[in-house]
């Protein structure tokens, strides 16, 4: 029973270029949950999503940024143009339900840019 | 603006000892808490939770003090161990969502033979 897959685990991007990130939730979720970590701080709560559907993306910065949730596939995080302060850790999470059930987190994406 | 504050970056305790780590809310309304803890290269990992209407929990070497006027929580591990070597992070909920969390800035703990 593989948990939450994030992939790839480390990405270097130029600064311009785009950067996609995977996310797999665990078999049986729904839900899934990105979080961005700079350096030195907490997560930062980005976006919510359930299958093919945004439920909350108040985290989500107003430009480049976008996450989707396909019928079938992984959640893909996606930043366009990406800028030096880009560079961070990328967590996902996932959860059977949208209340009272735990998230489990990946391993998270780490993003450079060069 | 932060709602959840982990004042102390690190904290070095020697195995065996108690570590004491020490989380800051601002928001009254808050009503469910939780610890994760966190090794280097790996995601967070669910500890502990708390509800508003206690003010402990308890689970094995972890328990969890909550102070509601003092809008302060605690997290307890005795005795340490090197393994619980790790950043630890409270989280707290955003209201509506359960695991839509605010998180703090983490407090790295050291375990020392």
């Amino acid at each position: 029973n593989a948990g939450v897959m994030q992939n790839p685990r480390h990405l270097v991007r130029r600064r311009g270029q785009e950067a996609r990130l995977r996310c797999s939730p665990m078999k049986g979720h729904s839900h899934v949950y990105w979080y961005r970590q700079l350096p030195e701080e907490g997560l930062k709560f980005m976006v919510y999503l359930q299958k093919e559907n945004i439920i909350d993306e108040s985290g989500m910065p107003k430009e480049r940024f976008s996450a989707e949730f396909p019928k079938e596939g992984p959640s893909i995080l996606r930043i366009q143009q990406v800028v030096r302060g880009d560079s961070a850790a990328y967590f996902c999470a996932s959860s059977e339900g949208q209340s009272n059930t735990e998230a489990f987190f990946g391993q998270g994406t780490r993003l450079t840019v060069v | 603006d932060q709602q959840v504050k982990q004042n102390s970056p690190s904290l070095s305790v020697q195995e065996g000892r108690i570590s004491i780590l020490n989380c800051d809310y601002t928001n009254s309304m808050f009503d469910y808490f939780l610890w994760y803890k966190k090794y280097p290269a790996e995601g967070p990992t669910f500890l502990i939770s708390i509800s508003s209407i206690k003010d402990k929990n308890e689970d094995g070497r972890f328990t969890v003090f909550l102070n509601k006027s003092a809008k302060h929580l605690s997290l307890h591990i005795v005795p340490s161990q090197p393994g619980d070597s790790a950043v630890y992070f409270c989280a707290v909920p955003f209201s509506g969502g359960y695991n839509k969390l605010i998180f703090g800035a983490g407090t790295r703990l050291a375990v020392h033979p």
